[in-house]
Parts: structure tokens; sequence; C-alpha cells
């Protein structure tokens, strides 16, 4: 069954600071990732996906994918108090399958 | 952009009893989907429907658990009887055919008593 661990547990950044979410899945099938935003007492809503290996950037958030390695990442520059969330990484092996989700990471941006 | 809505917000029951969680999902989707979340963690798939079927369950998916889409009404999950492991809220989601995101609603929380 496919594993997907998200790194780190918790995150702290500074307004205008860079925050970095890691993920890693375990199934070399995966095709379909990921990254959904929870915010409190509200569902998951997805926030960008990355379907091929490289960076994929929209807005002051980028994505990577590194399928050889199992990993995905997500990276935030210019980070705002409303970014504040859980972050979850999600990972799809077929479109209207599944989705495995990670643990998440919960982030605080600081004013 | 395109809502789920799900009813209701909250439910309290005793265990043992019977309880219909219902889910009006994105109106022109055809897969739909449950997942349950314990206390703001991990979620965890629960089960996929398709054209009136089960695609896939997880092992999260007891017998006591039913899903089903009459007439193209709400999307409901079932659980009979309850126990308490199944206090946790329970997030529906839809997408379309073919298309990968899925979008989830607002999630029902289930407290067992």
């Amino acid at each position: 069954q496919q594993k997907v661990q998200q790194s780190p547990e918790s995150l702290i950044v500074p307004e205008g600071g860079m925050a970095s979410l890691n993920c890693t899945f375990s199934d070399r099938n995966s095709q379909y990732f990921w990254w959904y935003r929870q915010h409190s007492g509200e569902g998951p809503k997805a926030l960008m996906s990355i379907f091929s290996n490289g960076d994929k950037k929209e807005g002051r958030f980028t994505a990577h994918l590194n399928k050889a390695s199992l990993h995905v990442s997500l990276h935030i520059k210019d980070s705002q108090p409303s970014d504040s969330a859980l972050y979850f990484c999600a990972v799809s092996i077929n479109s209207n399958n599944r989705i495995f989700f990670g643990d998440g990471t919960q982030l605080v941006v600081k004013p | 952009g395109p809502k789920v809505l799900q009813i209701p917000s909250h439910q309290i029951i005793d265990m043992g009893q019977m309880v219909t969680l219902n889910c009006d999902p994105v109106s022109n989707h055809l897969y739909f989907y449950w997942y349950k979340q314990i206390l703001g963690q991990q979620m965890e798939f629960l089960v996929n429907f398709y054209n009136g079927k089960v695609m896939e369950k997880s092992k999260l998916f007891k017998d006591q658990f039913s899903v089903e889409r009459p007439d193209g009404s709400y999307f409901t999950l079932k659980i009979q009887p309850t126990a308490l492991e199944d206090s946790a809220v329970y997030f529906c989601a839809s997408s379309l055919e073919g298309q990968y995101e899925q979008y989830f609603g607002p999630g029902t929380r289930l407290t067992v008593l």
C-alpha cells in the first residue's frame, strides 16, 4: 500500500520568509501529485498540481517533483500570515482513483 | 469555484444508532468519494463511487458502511450500527471524469457517544 510521508510536521516562518515542505511517496507507479491546503474547520482545497518531473511555479508557490527519488516538495516564497494552514501532499496512481494523503505539515507564518 | 455541500455539519449520536451523512456534489461531477479525518490529522480514503457502483474501498470501509446516490440526489454515507471509533470528520469529494482534482466539502463532524 502506498505510503506518503511529509516533513516537517510543523513549520514556523516569519512573514516574508520562505517555507519549504517535503513529501516522499512509496509507489513508483504514482503519476499525479497535488498539494492541498486546509484551513481550520474547512475541507482541503487543491493548491496546485504537478504531474511531470521538474519545477512548476504558480505565483509565490513552486512545486518540485522527482519521481526517481520518490520526492515532491512545495516552496512558498514571501510567506504571508494568510498562508498559515495545514498542507497535505496528495498522490494518486490513476485519474479518478483514490488519493493517498500525507500526515500534513502545519505551517504558521508569524507577522 | 465549484462547491461541494455537506449536511449536517455536526451530528451527535449514541453508539449503535444509524447515521446518514449527506453530500451534494458539484453538479456535473461523476466521481464521488468519502474520506475520514481524525483530530485534524491524516485524511484517509474510505470509498469511491461511479455510475451507481462502488469502484474501490479501503479497509476502513467496514461492513457497517454503505454508500448510494439514488436518482442523482445526495450522495450518502450510511453507518449502521455506529461504533465509538467512527467519531471523526467525514469529507465528501467529487471530480469530473478524466479530471484529476477532487473538490472537497466542508465536512461533517460525527460524534458517537
